[in-house]
């Protein structure tokens, strides 16, 4: 069964930084595009990042960009999200989810169940 | 930037009942790229249809997606009680890459 586990969440003030890390198994990582959903309190879906199956091509939210980096490990069917300059209003559970292909137009069909993140004083 | 609007915000239907959920698309979009989501309290979204109108894997067949251009259908044919939930609608090929609608809470009338 494809599994996908998230971590890294927690508290973390204002203009702080955070990594998240999502770790998969068990299906042929390199194969597909991951991304980063966020859903704040109460709110519907946003996604704030998404990768290719080979990196080469990314996706920002015009609300993160600049400020979040995505990468993935191939070799560890890792993902990750490295989160800087962090607001109040990045306060989510941040889902990791796995595209049906590689490239990025894709829908997102299996997710992990989040990793919560507050930025507060 | 594509936005898309969904109707109506809530939904009250009883089982047995057919529901039918509305997503409005600020532009035309490639029906290629359009998916819809279940979420129930406390889990993560479920993929439900994907390109419109193609069942994602497990999904029953009381679940179907259609439409084209800027409007797109949800239907769900005989509400089971496992169905009432909030259901997302999803552009995932135009700029920019993806966004999703605002959902639509189905509730037990």
């Amino acid at each position: 069964e494809v599994q996908l586990l998230e971590s890294g969440g927690g508290l973390v003030q204002p203009g702080g930084s955070l990594r998240l890390s999502c770790t998969a198994s068990p299906f042929i990582f390199s194969n597909y595009a991951l991304t980063w959903v966020r859903q704040a309190p109460g709110k519907g879906l946003e996604c704030v990042s998404a990768i290719s199956g080979s990196s080469r091509s990314t996706f920002y939210a015009d609300s993160v960009k600049g400020r979040f980096t995505i990468s993935r490990d191939n070799s560890k069917s890792t993902l990750y999200l490295q989160m800087s300059s962090l607001r109040d209003e990045d306060t989510a559970l941040y889902y990791c989810a796995k595209l049906r292909g590689s490239y990025l137009s894709s829908a997102f069909d299996m997710w992990g169940q989040g990793t919560m993140v507050t930025v507060s004083s | 930037e594509t936005v898309l609007t969904q109707s109506p915000g809530t939904l009250s239907l009883s089982p047995g009942e057919r529901a039918t959920l509305a997503c409005r698309a600020s532009q035309s979009i490639s029906s290629s790229y359009l998916a819809w989501y279940q979420q129930k309290p406390g889990q993560a979204p479920r993929l439900l249809i994907y390109g419109a109108s193609n069942r994602a894997t497990d999904i029953p067949d009381r679940f179907s997606g259609s439409g084209s251009g800027t409007d797109f259908t949800l239907t769900i044919s005989r509400l089971e009680p496992e169905d009432f939930a909030v259901y997302y609608c999803q552009q995932y090929g135009a700029s920019p890459m993806y966004t999703f609608g605002q959902g639509t809470k189905l509730e037990i009338k």
